[in-house]
């Protein structure tokens, strides 16, 4: 399996323009995570589906960001208007029974707000 | 809410030299606890993880205990090697529940 596949792996955009990650899970994973990594927060969890549902969104910052699974092989993160402060590197995940399962991480997407 | 908390970095040691991360937790129940590592420009990738008290997770000469009495779930290597160098990820999800919470990561470097 090639593991966890995202795209684009850097992305370098202006203020107020619509952002699009995406992502492909490791097939056969029933659960798939989106994480946040910056200096000043860390690693933070936005979301995560199970089956294709989304389970807990609780870590999305705010309305200007929204995930999608439409089926098992594809996801995406969604930023409009994108901002400056949500520069950061966006690491997808998959596991097959949850998190206490081996979450398989992507090599992540770089995202620079001009 | 739970969380974690790991000793901040950056750590340098010489090859061969006696590795610990301590990290301690916070958590009501029963949490599950991992170490991740990431390699620079890669995705993270589990080192090891304990689902219960007392229970020792170990992978590639690392160890971790579980420790409910004290909170933590230190790293520990007994002779890092350069290919080590990486960061260093503590890491709980709690109990019944499939939320992630991560440290803030401590940056190893191993010398020559």
């Amino acid at each position: 399996d090639a593991g966890v596949i995202q795209s684009p792996r850097h992305e370098v955009t202006e203020m107020g323009q619509e952002v699009t990650l995406r992502c492909k899970p490791i097939s056969g994973h029933d659960y798939l995570f989106w994480y946040r990594q910056t200096m000043m927060r860390g690693l933070e969890l936005l979301i995560y589906f199970n089956n294709n549902v989304p389970i807990d969104d609780s870590g999305m910052p705010e309305d200007r960001f929204s995930a999608k699974m439409p089926n098992a092989s594809f996801s995406t993160l969604k930023i409009q208007p994108s901002e400056p402060r949500d520069s950061a590197v966006y690491f997808c995940a998959s596991s097959g029974t949850g998190a206490t399962d081996t979450q398989y991480f992507g090599p992540g997407t770089r995202l620079t707000v001009l | 809410g739970d969380s974690v908390t790991q000793m901040e970095g950056p750590v340098t040691l010489s090859e061969e030299a006696f590795l610990t991360i301590n990290c301690t937790y916070t958590a009501t129940g029963y949490p599950s606890l991992f170490w991740y590592v990431q390699y620079p420009g890669e995705g993270l990738q589990l080192l090891l993880k304990a689902t219960k008290a007392d229970d020792k997770g170990s992978n590639k000469g690392f160890e971790a205990t579980y420790r409910k009495e004290t909170t933590s779930f230190h790293l520990e290597k007994g002779s890092v090697q350069v290919s080590d160098s990486a960061v260093y990820f503590c890491a709980l999800s709690p109990y019944n529940n499939n939320d992630m919470r991560f440290g803030a990561g401590t940056r190893l470097t191993v010398k020559p």
